[in-house]
């Protein structure tokens, strides 16, 4: 079975960090490029980082530029996500998602809930 | 960045209901956008690519079409399990861009 499974999420203090993970199961991972769409409470969805198979190519978002951070390890079939100096607007749904090129997002993990306030 | 603006943000409707759901895009895209559904605390599911391809195990009720600026969803005849919430997504450059949203509500 294909699936990603988020982990990481919590509630951290405003200027904090914290580092979540995506586990890949059930296809090749290394063949994927790898997202992060994430959902503040009530709102639509927002798309904040992509990196590419290889891990070779990253993309962000302005909201996240300079803040956080993806990377990868395709030996652990891992994808990462470091946020650092976090916002009360980083509060949301954080949800990975697998891509091929030139593809929509066509597996999504469950999500995992971060919540930043003091 | 390309601006993808989806109408209506809200839509009622019943069972049986012809559901149309419009994206814009503030530039061409082409044919790269995708239609996703979402049901409340549930991840988005991927129901169309590429403007107009039908996911696999998509009931054939649901269809995509336009290309270009202006795209749309339609559900030929809303069932039960269609009230949700739906989004349109560009994937011709980074960064990737959402539309707002549009809840199908029961009416």
């Amino acid at each position: 079975e294909v699936r990603l499974l988020e982990s990481g999420g919590g509630l951290v203090q405003p200027g904090g960090s914290l580092r979540l993970s995506c586990a890949a199961s059930g296809f090749t991972f290394s063949t994927y490029a790898m997202n992060w769409v994430r959902q503040a409470p009530g709102k639509g969805l927002e798309w904040v980082l992509a990196i590419s198979d290889s891990g070779g190519d990253t993309y962000y978002a302005d909201s996240v530029k300079g803040r956080f951070t993806i990377s990868r390890d395709n030996s652990k079939n891992t994808m990462y996500l470091q946020m650092n100096s976090l916002r009360a607007e980083d509060t949301a749904v954080y949800y990975c998602a697998r891509r091929i090129p030139n593809y929509a997002m066509d597996v999504w993990g469950q999500g995992t809930t971060v919540t930043v306030s003091s | 960045d390309i601006q993808m603006t989806q109408s209506p943000s809200t839509l009622s409707a019943s069972v049986g209901d012809r559901v149309t759901i419009i994206c814009r895009a503030s530039q061409s895209i082409d044919s790269w956008l995708a239609w996703y559904q979402q049901k409340p605390g549930k991840a988005p599911k991927l129901l169309i690519s590429k403007a107009s391809r039908l996911e696999s195990g998509v009931p054939s009720r649901f269809s995509g079409s336009g290309s270009g600026t202006e795209l749309t969803l339609t559900i030929s005849s809303l069932q039960p399990d269609d009230f949700a919430s739906y989004y349109c997504q560009q994937y011709y450059r980074y960064p990737l861009t959402f539309g707002g949203g549009t809840k199908v509500e029961i009416k």
